[in-house]
């Protein structure tokens, strides 16, 4: 199993612009999340999703949207980059959407937005 | 809505020190989790607590839940270099199912 997988690893861009960040497992998990990480902020819930077709916001949704088409893949989509959106970007997944399993973090994309 | 705040913030500590990291949260929580994250890389699971005043090592670490189930402790006894990375404690509950709340994060160095 490859586990939960992003890319890319990097990316800049230019505010305005947008991208979508890829994510995908191949547990069979039903619950998928994203995570941004700012330095001293922790990790904030950006949007979750609880199976195909059912996504929510979590803590920081605005200029963020998702989509959850199949059960393996989560993409987050930034509409029009800022550079207050310049954070690492974390998907994480578990195989029920209980608080109390484990989750697995993909290695993040790291994005910067000038 | 649920709040986990997390001290200290920073640790510095020579090897073969021990360390603490205390997380408190502002609602009463159905569980809590640890994770660290080593520099560069991902929050990797590390324990689970969901019982009032449990207590659970691994090896150099122990875990403790506090009896009110809205604090948390992770101490590491005689530190090593490995050790060093960001340790975060994530609570579940506060009217959600589906949301752990993360605290900031204590980040260990170790001087060897």
């Amino acid at each position: 199993n490859a586990g939960v997988t992003q890319t890319p690893k990097f990316q800049v861009l230019k505010t305005g612009q947008s991208m979508t960040l890829q994510c995908a497992q191949d547990m069979n998990h039903e619950y998928m999340s994203w995570y941004r990480q700012d330095p001293g902020m922790g990790l904030r819930l950006i949007h979750y999703s609880v199976g195909a077709g059912i996504t929510d916001q979590g803590e920081v949704p605005n200029g963020y949207n998702v989509s959850r088409s199949t059960t393996e893949d989560f993409p987050l989509r930034l509409l029009s980059a800022a550079p207050s959106q310049t954070s690492v970007y974390f998907c994480a997944s578990s195989y029920t959407p209980k608080v109390d399993v484990t989750q697995y973090f993909g290695p993040g994309t790291r994005l910067l937005v000038l | 809505g649920q709040q986990v705040m997390q001290i200290p913030q920073y640790q510095h500590v020579q090897e073969g020190e021990d360390f603490t990291t205390y997380c408190n949260s502002s609602t009463t929580l159905s569980n809590i989790q640890w994770y660290k994250q080593r520099p560069g890389g991902h929050p990797v699971f590390l324990i689970q607590l969901v019982k009032s005043g449990e207590v659970k090592k691994q090896k150099r670490l122990t875990f403790q839940f506090g009896e009110a189930k809205k604090n948390s402790s992770l101490h590491i006894t005689a530190t090593q270099t490995t050790d060093v990375g960001t340790y975060f404690c994530a609570g579940g509950g506060g009217g959600s199912n589906y949301k752990l709340t993360f605290g900031k994060g204590t980040l260990l160095t170790v001087n060897p």
